[in-house]
């Protein structure tokens, strides 16, 4: 099984300081994502790695910056959280030959008061 | 902007019925379809994909894709409480990184 571990698990944080957001993987898989669930408006993609250094943006990247200096490690950075960034953010890794076959991480809830 | 549609539910269906769950797509050169159960709580895990028109069947699951209308389903037969759950359908075009996700079926089966 892939292994995906995110930290921190939850956080809140008030309007404007910085979050980091952390995604490890053991498996050396390429492609890694981040994901963020809000009520009514499902998954959305933030952004996403296709190899170190390598990364794209989503459909709702602004706000948001990510780094991928390792294999194993994908970060998430808010420089200075807003409350519309409360929600609950999901790493995932590509496990197999197609882009929809995701293995996702246990979730980070964040909130911004 | 590519579009995944879902009927919301809440859909009920007694323990041992055949949950249907559907989904539309609004891009024509979507390539790649999947449907993921999510617990509540917890992250969405993949449960089926379907790549080619007509059906996939595994286990009590089956997918089922008509391009032609745009549409995906997934029937769950013998359903169980345990299949309560959210599910996500997820769209994929040709090449694209990106997976465009549904907001979600929520499914309970009534022992």
């Amino acid at each position: 099984d892939a292994g995906i571990t995110q930290s921190p698990r939850h956080k809140v944080t008030e309007t404007g300081t910085p979050v980091t957001l952390r995604c490890h993987q053991t498996e050396n898989h390429r492609y890694m994502y981040w994901y963020r669930q809000d009520p009514g408006h499902g998954l959305r993609l933030i952004h996403y790695s296709y190899g170190v250094k390598d990364t794209d943006k989503g459909e709702v990247s602004d706000g948001y910056s990510v780094s991928r200096s390792k294999t194993e490690d994908f970060l998430l950075t808010l420089e200075s959280a807003t409350s519309s960034q409360t929600s609950v953010y999901f790493c995932a890794i590509r496990t197999g030959g197609n882009d929809g076959e995701l293995f996702f991480g246990e979730g980070s809830r964040l909130t911004v008061l | 902007q590519k579009e995944v549609e879902q009927n919301s539910g809440p859909l009920s269906v007694p323990e041992g019925a055949i949950a249907s769950l559907n989904c539309t797509y609004s891009d024509r050169g979507s390539q790649s379809f999947f449907w993921y159960r999510q617990y509540s709580g917890k992250s969405p895990e993949l449960i089926m994909f379907i790549y080619s028109n007509g059906d996939k069947e595994d286990g009590r699951f089956t997918a089922q894709l008509n391009k032609a209308s745009q549409y995906v389903s997934l029937l769950i037969r013998d359903s169980q409480p345990s299949d309560s759950a959210t599910y996500l359908c997820a769209v994929s075009g040709a090449g694209s990184y990106q997976l465009t996700f549904g907001k979600g079926t929520k499914l309970s089966v009534i022992p």
